[in-house]
C-alpha cells in the first residue's frame, strides 16, 4: 500500500479562491509527522507546514492550514485567498517514528494552477 | 546564502562515467539527507547522515551509489558507472533537532546520455 496518496494530479483554481489539496497516509506507527512542501518550476522544495501526530490542534502558517483528520488518516492542505504565485507542484510527505530527523516519504504531488 | 547549497546545478555525463554531486547544508544542521526525484514523481529517499555517519542508507538503489560526509558538514554523493536510468534530480536536505524540518536545496539535475 502507498504510504502517502495524493489523488489530484492537477487542479485549476481561480485567483483569490480557497483551495484544498488532498493527502491521505498509511502508517501503523503511533508517532509520525506530516509535511507539505511546494515545488515551483525552479525545482526547490519549499517547506510550508508541519503537523505532528500528537498535536491537538490543526497547524496553521499564514495562508496555509492543515486539515488533520487522524481517524481518517488525512492531512489536507488548505490555501486561503490563492495568489498567482501559488502555482506550483505540492507534495505531501510523512516521517514515521518519534526520534526526529528521519527520512520522509513523499506522495506523487498535485500540480496547482491559479487562474487570473 | 544561508540555505542548502548544491553543486553543480546541472550535470551532463556519458553512460559509464563517474560523477560526484555536492551538498553544503545549512550551518549547524547535524542531519543531512539525499533524495532522488524522477520526472513526474515525488522525491525518494536515498541516504541520511547524522553527523559523519550514515544512519540509514536503505534507499541507495545499488552499490554504484555511495555518499560521504567526512567532517559532518558537506556531503558528496558519488555514482559510479552511470546508467541512463540514473538521470534524475538529486535533492539534498538538512535539518536540526530544534524543529525537525528538512530544508531542501535546489537540486542537481543529472542527465546520463
Amino acid at each position: 500500500a502507498q504510504k502517502i496518496t495524493q489523488t489530484q494530479p492537477g487542479m485549476f483554481v481561480q485567483e483569490k479562491e480557497a483551495v484544498t489539496l488532498d493527502c491521505t497516509y498509511d502508517t501503523s506507527d503511533p508517532s509520525y509527522g506530516l509535511f507539505w512542501y511546494k515545488q515551483p518550476s525552479s525545482g526547490e522544495m519549499i517547506f510550508l507546514i508541519y503537523q505532528g501526530s500528537y498535536d491537538q490542534q490543526n497547524a496553521t502558517e499564514g495562508r496555509y492550514s492543515l486539515n488533520f483528520q487522524k481517524a481518517r488518516k488525512s492531512a489536507n492542505l488548505v490555501i486561503s485567498a490563492s495568489q498567482l504565485g501559488d502555482s506550483a507542484m505540492y507534495f505531501c510527505a510523512m516521517r514515521e517514528g518519534n526520534f526526529g530527523n528521519e527520512k520522509l516519504t513523499f506522495g506523487t504531488g498535485t500540480r496547482l494552477t491559479i487562474i487570473p | 546564502g544561508a540555505g542548502v547549497s548544491q553543486t553543480p546545478s546541472n550535470k551532463v555525463t556519458e553512460k559509464g562515467k563517474y560523477v560526484e554531486l555536492r551538498c553544503d547544508p545549512i550551518s549547524g544542521h547535524t542531519a543531512l539527507y539525499w533524495y532522488r526525484q524522477s520526472l513526474g514523481q515525488g522525491p525518494e529517499f536515498l541516504i541520511y547522515f547524522q553527523g559523519t555517519g550514515a544512519a540509514d542508507d536503505s534507499g541507495l538503489p545499488n552499490d554504484r551509489f555511495f555518499a560521504v560526509r567526512p567532517e559532518g558538514s558537506v556531503s558528496t554523493l558519488k555514482i559510479q558507472r552511470t546508467e541512463r536510468g540514473d538521470s534524475a534530480v538529486y535533492l539534498c536536505a538538512s535539518s536540526s533537532f530544534v524543529d525537525d524540518i528538512q530544508y531542501f536545496g535546489a537540486g542537481t539535475r543529472l542527465s546520463v546520455l
